[in-house]
């Protein structure tokens, strides 16, 4: 199975700050990467697809870049809705798997 | 509008069997793969497999081979997940999401919290 290192486990920013999260793939996975956000008590979203595309309605402060087996989330300027978990996932190949997760939350 | 509603939460004794139902609208149920995420209370997600809405063939990952049954009643756009006998390991969140090209998961079900507890 394709082994997802995602980081850091937790994150903690200011309201503007510009954070990023990080994906390792065990092996390239020809960005075929997808970034989700959860809220406490809610289903994933799909935020971006493809390492790079953005998700319809998706604010453009969410952007994603990467290729091979290194992948990353980029946040412009963090706002209060952004809080919740952040998860990378392959569909390289079955079985896709994900990311542990970061949880990001406003200082 | 493509919507996933899913059933509502379970409670239930080890050994015993659930059966949990996805029932989709908006879109043509046959035209899209159903999959199938877990999510154990404070974990990450677990991709569990798919099931063919075309042909009802199921693909299950290694994990859940044993006692998991995915199913469909196409006349009715509702995708199933039954597990049979339940263990704690078990309790969990399960979600139904539909697949999208190229293996992206952007409509999810709101998940179904199943408890197993004695």
């Amino acid at each position: 199975d394709i082994q997802m290192t995602q980081s850091p486990a937790s994150l903690s920013a200011s309201l503007g700050e510009t954070i990023s999260i990080e994906c390792l793939a065990s092996e390239g996975i020809s960005s075929y990467l997808a970034w989700y956000q959860q809220r406490p008590g809610k289903s994933p979203q799909l935020l971006i697809y493809g390492a790079n595309s953005l998700q319809a309605g998706v604010p453009s402060r969410f952007s994603g870049s990467g290729s091979g087996t290194q992948y990353s989330l980029k946040i412009s300027s963090m706002q209060p809705e952004d809080e919740g978990d952040y998860f990378c996932q392959q569909s390289y190949k079955f079985p896709y798997t994900f990311g542990a997760g970061t949880k990001l939350e406003l200082k | 509008q493509v919507q996933l509603v899913q059933s509502g939460p379970e409670l239930k004794k080890p050994g015993e069997s659930v059966k949990i139902s996805c029932r989709a609208s908006g879109y043509t149920f046959t035209d899209y793969a159903m999959n199938w995420v877990k999510q154990a209370p404070g974990n990450g997600l677990k991709w569990m497999g798919w099931i063919n809405t075309q042909t009802g063939k199921p693909t299950y990952a290694d994990d859940f081979k044993q006692r998991f049954v995915f199913s469909l009643e196409t006349s009715a756009s509702t995708a199933y997940l039954q597990i049979n006998n339940l263990n704690i390991e078990d309790t969990a969140t399960y979600f139904c999401t539909r697949y999208d090209y190229p293996g992206i998961f952007a409509y999810w079900g709101q998940g179904v919290m199943v408890t197993v507890s004695s």
